[in-house]
């Protein structure tokens, strides 16, 4: 286990709600990546934070928003979820910011279903 | 353009034997690191290897080589001795530059071990 973790674990919504996923980076990590995994694909670069604050965004839509807290901790924010937003969301912490080689610890995901 | 190509979308392997599945990149950076990950049914992403483009000697970790041939921009993991365990998604992986770690994903390779 990398011991990161990720709550919930699924997560069912509608078109048009709002869902809020949670991350818990490991210990010592202060970078938190997010990456959203459709299904037979491979995981795709939502954004990034390093020490509160956003660090790089791939090409995703506004409605996609994050936080990073003091303690590292992360959420992801999606607002008005459309159907195409079902997918496994994935966050990875890493130990150092820019510049750094450093793996990425993934968590186990949530699963999120937009009916 | 792709940025990470994996053009082989499943593979097959007798238990005990080698198997190598293949990863092309596409790059302008001269500073770079490429990855491998196994992804099980369970969804949680595991870190294999790690290659740094300024790195002489092929990265090995237990049974896991990476073939790294800079010239013609491939990074192919080898797996020796393979175990029934090792059947899973395979995805290999870039980050580019030295700014945020931002890490593009290949599509994946469906790796079977036939006992």
């Amino acid at each position: 286990e990398t011991g990161v973790t990720q709550s919930p674990t699924h997560l069912i919504k509608t078109r048009g709600q709002q869902v809020t996923l949670r991350c818990s980076s490991q210990s010592g990590h202060n970078t938190v990546s997010w990456y959203q995994q459709a299904l037979g694909q491979g995981p795709q670069f939502i954004f990034q934070y390093y020490r509160e604050e956003e660090n790089g965004r791939g090409n995703f839509p506004p409605r996609f928003s994050g936080l990073q807290f003091p303690n590292y901790s992360s959420e992801l924010n999606v607002n008005a979820l459309e159907l195409d937003d079902s997918a496994l969301y994935l966050c990875a912490s890493s130990p150092k910011g820019s510049g750094s080689y450093n793996e990425q610890f993934f968590g186990p995901g949530t699963r999120l279903t937009v009916l | 353009a792709q940025k990470i190509t994996q053009t082989q979308p499943g593979m097959f392997v007798q238990e005990k034997e080698a198997v190598t599945l293949d990863c092309t990149y596409d790059t302008s950076d001269q500073s770079y690191g490429l990855f491998w990950y196994k992804q099980p049914s369970s969804g949680e992403m595991i870190f294999l290897i790690y290659q740094g483009s300024y790195d002489e000697q092929n990265a090995t970790e237990g049974r896991y080589s990476l073939n790294f041939q800079k010239a013609r921009k491939s990074a192919n993991l080898v797996i020796s001795a393979s175990q029934l365990g090792d059947s899973a998604m395979y995805f290999c992986a870039m980050r580019e530059g030295r700014g945020y770690q931002k890490v593009t994903f290949g599509t994946g390779t469906k790796l079977q071990v036939i006992p």
